[in-house]
């Protein structure tokens, strides 16, 4: 039973570049929630996709959209590279949306390196 | 606004013997769990335990146990008999009942020492 997988592993960009990162849910799960930690830092929450649809969304600006396939699998797309958008972020999956109740799990993560 | 607190950036234990790593939270919902969350070198985050607020009796899973205060708002991790393999940063994290958005501290790294 494959558990969250992320691609790629590691990427680096300059800044105003745009970037796609992807992300496969575990078996089973249908709700992908996507956090951006920096270093030394806990991960942040950006926001969580369910039904296709943006469910619930953190404090990052518009520049940071996603989106959700009918295979549950996601993909988070960040315009306009800054470099405080460097970071590792984390992709997580989990059942039936905004239900806090249901355990998160963790992807590898992606190092993004913004130049 | 929920925040979640963790006043102890490094810790450092003795293989074999036992450590208490701090959290505390800010909340005014009722409807609420607990985690912490293990991220070893190899970057994976893994639950090591949670809590459900509305519970009295702490969790324990193996040599992992919590001493959650609901009242202080403060919910610490205790390892038993620490293993090398304990060695990684520690985080605990907050959600409400209803929403998708775990909330984490800044994390604890521990170092287990032979």
């Amino acid at each position: 039973d494959a558990g969250v997988t992320q691609s790629p592993t590691h990427l680096i960009k300059t800044r105003g570049q745009q970037v796609t990162l992807r992300c496969s849910p575990k078996s089973g799960h249908d709700t992908v929630s996507w956090y951006q930690q920096a270093l030394g830092q806990g991960p942040q929450f950006i926001f969580q996709y369910y039904e296709e649809e943006e469910r619930q969304r953190g404090n990052f600006p518009d520049r940071f959209s996603g989106h959700q396939f009918p295979n549950y699998s996601s993909e988070l797309n960040v315009n306009a590279l800054l470099l405080g958008d460097s970071a590792l972020y984390l992709c997580a999956s989990s059942l039936g949306g905004l239900a806090g109740y249901n355990e998160q799990f963790f992807g590898p993560g992606t190092r993004l390196t913004v130049l | 606004a929920q925040t979640v607190t963790q006043s102890q950036p490094e810790m450092s234990v003795q293989e074999a013997e036992t450590v208490t790593l701090s959290c505390t939270y800010d909340t005014s919902e009722n409807n609420y769990y607990l985690f912490w969350y293990k991220q070893p070198p190899s970057r994976q985050m893994i639950l090591v335990i949670r809590q459900e607020a509305y519970k009295q009796q702490n969790a324990t899973e193996n040599r992992f146990s919590v001493n959650f205060q609901k009242a202080a708002k403060s919910f610490s991790l205790k390892i038993s008999d620490s293993q090398l393999g304990d060695t990684a940063m520690y985080f605990c994290a907050f959600i409400r009942r209803s929403q998708g958005n775990l909330i984490f501290g800044k994390g604890t790294k521990l170092s287990v020492k032979p």
